[in-house]
């Protein structure tokens, strides 16, 4: 089973600001990395597929890179509704599908 | 409108089952793959199985695979998914979650609002 880890935790930063969020794989799944936004009380919003595709409706701020075993989401310029955690899950090797601990990303 | 709606939070014993249904509306029902995911408090979020819509066909995680079933009615644009021998570790936050291509890419797009399932004695 592949295990995502997530960095950091907790990431403090203001509105306007820029976010850099980490996910790390434990064996390469190639760009099958798939993005998620969730807020309190809310299901899991789809970002960003295959390391880098935005899914539909998703802003231009939001933007995914990497490949293999490490991967970043960048959200370019902080908006206050960009505040909540982000999960990061693979697609490469299932059974099983699995997910980050996720970051929580809160104003500072 | 595009959604999926979850039935309501159950309160199950230890040793019980659990059916949580899952209504799509807005969309063709069969074309899609049905995953289903859970959020217990304080950890990651695990998927726990899927069903082809269309044909039937379902793949289990082996961590449920002989506690898991998951079925759908068509004619209802429903899918079902049960879970047996209920302990206090399945107290989780059940979603169902369609797939945001019409094949089985494990792209979790569309989500139901999730049913809270508690196990308690």
């Amino acid at each position: 089973e592949i295990v995502l880890t997530q960095s950091p935790a907790t990431l403090s930063l203001s509105p306007g600001e820029r976010a850099t969020l980490s996910c790390k794989a434990s064996q390469s799944i190639s760009s099958y990395l798939v993005w998620y936004q969730q807020k309190p009380g809310q299901a899991p919003r789809l970002l960003i597929y295959d390391a880098s595709s935005r899914a539909t409706g998703i802003p231009a701020r939001f933007s995914g890179s990497g490949s293999g075993t490490d991967f970043t989401l960048t959200i370019s310029s902080l908006e206050p509704e960009d505040f909540a955690v982000y999960y990061c899950q693979q697609r490469s090797n299932w059974p099983p599908y699995t997910f980050g601990q996720g970051t929580k990303l809160e104003i500072k | 409108q595009v959604q999926l709606v979850q039935s309501g939070a159950e309160v199950k014993k230890p040793g019980a089952s659990v059916k949580v249904s899952c209504t799509a509306s807005g969309y063709t029902f069969s074309n899609y793959v049905i995953y289903w995911v859970r959020q217990a408090p304080g950890q990651r979020l695990e998927w726990m199985g899927w069903i082809n819509a269309g044909n039937g066909n379902t793949k289990y995680s082996q961590k449920f695979q002989d506690r898991i079933t998951i079925t759908r009615d068509t004619s209802a644009s429903t899918a079902y998914m049960e879970l047996s021998s209920l302990r206090s570790e399945d107290t989780a936050l059940y979603y169902c979650a369609r797939d945001y291509t019409r094949r089985i890419a494990g792209i979790f797009d569309l989500w139901g609002q999730g049913t809270l399932v508690t196990v308690s004695s």
